[in-house]
């Protein structure tokens, strides 16, 4: 069965400190692996796309990487205005309606 | 500026009643979708539009019924069969002939049953 597991469910980071969320998957014909940030109570925002096994992004302190099983959102001297919940999607072949999302890393950082 | 507007932002449902949660897009998407999500779960397809006057169920759409009669506009009417619509309702739209099928979102409708 496809999947999309997300983890830690809750990160809590001081200012500064560094650190990655997972995202692992089991699917067939992966089309692409998408990265939002989601505030309370808003809608997600698009932060990347990744297609292909050794594939990186780099967004301010962001930077997303990709394997054939999981990927990887790693954190650079997080500011507390990082704060917010990290969804990750599955784009699973070529039909516009197989994209799964996973449940979402809730992370938090103090100041 | 282009993007995606949900309205309204809260919505109230009696018991009983059908409500109809609007989506415009001015991004010129074919594509348009409805998700629901409810909390510690990620978000499940309810609906789907790749273009006019044409839709597909998703993994969800007991309880709810779309329109797609003009590109830029998918309203979804959560029906009195919907046994707990309470949650918090995310519309989307991508262009799949692109070489990138991002979705982008809207904010968001959060339904609340009385």
């Amino acid at each position: 069965e496809d999947q999309v597991t997300q983890s830690p469910e809750a990160l809590r980071l001081q200012e500064g400190e560094s650190s990655s969320l997972n995202c692992s998957y089991t699917v067939s014909g992966l089309r692409g692996l998408f990265w939002y940030r989601q505030d309370p109570g808003k809608g997600p925002e698009f932060l990347f796309t990744l297609y292909s096994a050794g594939e990186e992004k780099e967004k301010e302190r962001l930077k997303a990487t990709l394997t054939k099983k999981e990927s990887f959102l790693h954190i650079t001297a997080p500011k507390p205005e990082d704060s917010a919940t990290y969804l990750c999607a599955v784009h699973r072949d070529s039909s516009a309606s197989k994209i799964i999302f996973g449940s979402g890393t809730r992370l938090s950082i103090r100041p | 500026d282009g993007g995606i507007t949900q309205s309204p932002k809260y919505l109230f449902r009696k018991e009983g009643q059908n409500v109809t949660l609007s989506c415009e897009q001015n991004l010129n998407h074919d594509a348009m979708y409805w998700y629901r999500q409810d909390p510690g779960q990620g978000l499940r397809l309810i609906y789907y539009s790749q273009i006019v006057n044409d839709f597909q169920k998703g993994d969800i759409a007991e309880g709810y019924s779309v329109s797609r009669e003009k590109k830029e506009s998918f309203p979804l009417t959560v029906t009195s069969a919907q046994k707990n619509p309470t949650a918090f309702y995310l519309c989307a739209s991508s262009n799949p002939g692109a070489s990138y099928n991002e979705q982008f979102f809207g904010p968001g409708t959060r339904l609340t049953v009385l």
